[in-house]
């Protein structure tokens, strides 16, 4: 069965940084080209940023652009997302989701960006 | 990147069918058959319910259906249910290798 277990959201002030994770398990992540997806409190989805399958080819949101870097470790099966420079308008619940078609997500992990 | 234009909140009576629209440009939803359909529970993470603009993920009910012309992608969901009352977003791969999601429609039945 495929799951995806998100953590390290928490609350951090303004200017912080803060290290998402994503823990794998039921498939080879590396295999497949991952996403980090966002949603506010009370709002719509939007999509952060994306990793190729097998590289380390990445994409990202305009709005994050230069402040979050998406990474892998694939001896832990695991997605990371670096935030630095943490704005107010980043806190969201913070979800993971595989492939291109976004077919499995996590149950998210909760970043409030807050002084 | 502007978001999808979706309806704020769509309504249907129990057996009946409607349909979700989700209107981009041509850079994204026209441009290419990679649109999706999830649906969102409240305090729930969004399912994937149709990708490639028509196709069912396993064990997604065939009540559920995806159709795009033009710059305009539709999810119309016949013989609705109780069950089927949730949040719906469509999202579109784009020119510029990135995502955009629609702002979401509420599905009250």
């Amino acid at each position: 069965e495929v799951q995806l277990v998100e953590s390290g959201g928490g609350l951090v002030q303004p200017g912080g940084s803060l290290r998402l994770s994503c823990a794998a398990s039921g498939f080879t992540l590396y295999r497949y080209s991952m996403n980090w997806v966002r949603q506010p409190p009370g709002k719509g989805l939007e999509w952060v940023s994306h990793i190729v399958a097998s590289t380390t080819t990445a994409y990202y949101a305009d709005s994050v652009k230069g402040r979050f870097t998406i990474s892998r470790d694939n001896a832990k099966n695991s997605l990371y997302l670096q935030m630095n420079s943490l704005r107010a308008e980043d806190t969201a619940v913070y979800y993971c989701a595989r492939a291109f078609n976004f077919d499995s997500w996590g149950q998210g992990t909760l970043v409030t960006v807050s002084s | 990147q502007s978001a999808l234009t979706q309806p704020a909140s769509v309504s249907g009576s129990p057996g009946q069918s409607i349909t979700i629209s989700c209107t981009g440009t041509s850079s994204d939803v026209g441009g290419y058959d990679y649109v999706s359909w999830y649906q969102q529970r409240p305090g729930k993470a969004p399912k994937l319910m149709i990708y490639d603009v028509t196709k069912r993920p396993s064990g997604v009910s065939n009540r559920f259906s995806g159709s795009k012309s033009g710059n305009t992608a539709s999810l119309t969901i016949s013989g609705l249910q109780a069950d089927d009352e949730a949040d719906y977003y469509c999202s579109s791969y784009t020119a510029r290798s990135t995502w955009v999601f629609g702002g979401g429609t509420k599905l009250t039945v």
